[in-house]
């Protein structure tokens, strides 16, 4: 069965220090990938997908960006944190090309001070 | 217009009794059709998809879809405490598989 990962669960980071957090899918062979941000209160905002290695569209311009470095590998990052980075982090895969759905990761909770 | 809207809530329900949430979206080359739920502080986790007009039912979940009036709702029967949460609508378009989600209805199962 298919599983992902999603790390680390929160993290508090100062206003302008560096960002990586990672994405890994096991159980399947070239998912699409999604990184969505859900701020306090608010809805999914699509980030970033990818269909295939080296494959990112952006979704939002925005001090963030993403790299899929493996098949079932996404990295999330940032140069340099903004307050308004602060939000809840999610991970997603589905099965192309068909629309079956996502599966969500737990999560990375973060606050940005 | 919002891609895809819900009423946010809180929708309060009595335990035992239906709980009615609905969805609207405004693309319509729009195909599939998702309900998530999110319990606070977690991520949300997939509990009904539906593709084609009608009714669809899974246990006490009951999706509706109406690509005329670009309206999809969710039922939930005798609906319990553990229902509590934030129901997310999610809608996907024919070209390609992102989900748009709309920003969720918080619904309250009050013993």
């Amino acid at each position: 069965s298919q599983t992902i990962h999603q790390w680390p669960a929160t993290l508090v980071q100062p206003v302008g220090s560096p960002l990586s957090l990672e994405c890994t899918v096991e159980g399947t062979s070239n998912p699409n990938l999604y990184w969505y941000r859900q701020a306090a209160g608010r809805g999914l905002q699509l980030l970033f997908y990818s269909i295939g290695i080296d494959q990112i569209s952006s979704e939002v311009p925005q001090n963030l960006s993403a790299s899929r470095p493996q098949d079932r590998q996404f990295i999330l990052s940032s140069k340099k944190l903004l307050l308004s980075d602060s939000g809840f982090y999610l991970c997603a895969w589905s099965l192309p090309p068909g629309n079956y759905g996502y599966t969500f990761g737990s999560g990375t909770r973060l606050t940005v001070v | 217009q919002k891609e895809v809207e819900q009423n946010s809530g809180p929708l309060s329900v009595p335990e035992g009794a239906i709980a009615s949430l609905n969805c609207t979206y405004s693309d319509r080359v729009s195909q599939s059709f998702f309900w998530y739920r999110q319990y606070s502080g977690k991520s949300p986790e997939l509990i009904m998809s539906i593709y084609s007009n009608g009714d669809k039912e899974d246990g006490r979940f009951t999706a509706q879809l109406n690509k005329a009036s670009q309206y999809v709702s969710l039922l939930i029967r005798d609906s319990q405490p553990s229902d509590s949460a934030t129901y997310l609508c999610a809608v996907s378009k024919a070209a390609g598989n992102k989900l748009t989600f709309g920003g969720g209805t918080r619904v309250l199962v009050k013993p």
